[in-house]
């Protein structure tokens, strides 16, 4: 069973630091893009970074560049991201999204397949 | 960044009821198109990728449709446990982005 469990939420203050990990199961974790996508309370989802398979290729969204760092290992079966420089906007539930990247025709798409449950992250002072 | 726009924001229907959703992006991006279900307190849950492609699972009932800037998400006949918000997410360039959300309610 596909499990993708997340860990490291809580209270932090504004400028403040925090690293959410993400720890799966079930599946062979090298072989597969990993995304993190979060959602403020009684807000939409918005995707914020992701990573390939070995680590060699990251994205991220403008908001959180310079800031935060998505990580992975896979010796671990678990992917990070550390987030530094945290502001009130910050505030979120943060998934872990795996990504089996569907290809066909010499295009990739990306698709999130499992989801975490998540963990809330409140920046606050 | 490419904004994806959906509508209605909300929506009121019956069980049996057809209903569509509209995703609009501000830009062309062929079919990388995917739609997602979320239901209160959970994880979104993947219903259709490649703009038309049901995932393993899924109900029948579910389709997509579209192409270049104007998408579509089909429920034919609702059932209770469609009622929930569904999002569209472009993937054909960064930032990856999301529809802002269309909340479908019983009427």
């Amino acid at each position: 069973e596909v499990q993708l469990v997340e860990s490291g939420g809580g209270l932090v203050q504004p400028g403040g630091s925090l690293r959410v990990s993400c720890e799966v199961s079930g599946f062979t974790f090298s072989s597969y893009w990993m995304s993190w996508v979060r959602q403020a309370p009684g807000k939409g989802l918005e995707w914020v970074a992701n990573i390939k398979q070995d680590g060699s290729e990251k994205h991220y969204v403008d908001s959180v560049k310079g800031r935060f760092t998505i990580s992975r290992d896979n010796a671990k079966n678990s992917l990070y991201l550390q987030m530094n420089s945290l502001r009130a906007e910050d505030t979120a539930v943060y998934y872990c999204a795996r990504d089996p990247r569907y290809c066909t025709g010499g295009v990739c798409y990306t698709l999130f397949d499992y989801w975490g449950q998540g963990t809330l992250v409140t920046v606050s002072s | 960044a490419i904004q994806m726009t959906q509508s209605p924001s909300s929506l009121s229907a019956s069980v049996g009821d057809r209903v569509t959703i509209t995703c609009r992006a501000s830009q062309g991006i062929r079919n990388d198109l995917g739609w997602y279900q979320q239901k209160p307190g959970k994880a979104p849950k993947f219903l259709i990728y490649v703009a038309s492609s049901l995932q393993s699972g899924v109900p029948s009932r579910f389709s997509g449709s579209g192409s270049g800037t104007d998408f579509t998400l089909t429920i034919s006949s609702l059932q209770p446990e469609d009622f929930a918000t569904y999002y569209c997410l472009q993937d054909y360039n960064y930032p990856l982005t999301f529809g802002q959300g269309t909340k479908l309610e019983i009427k």
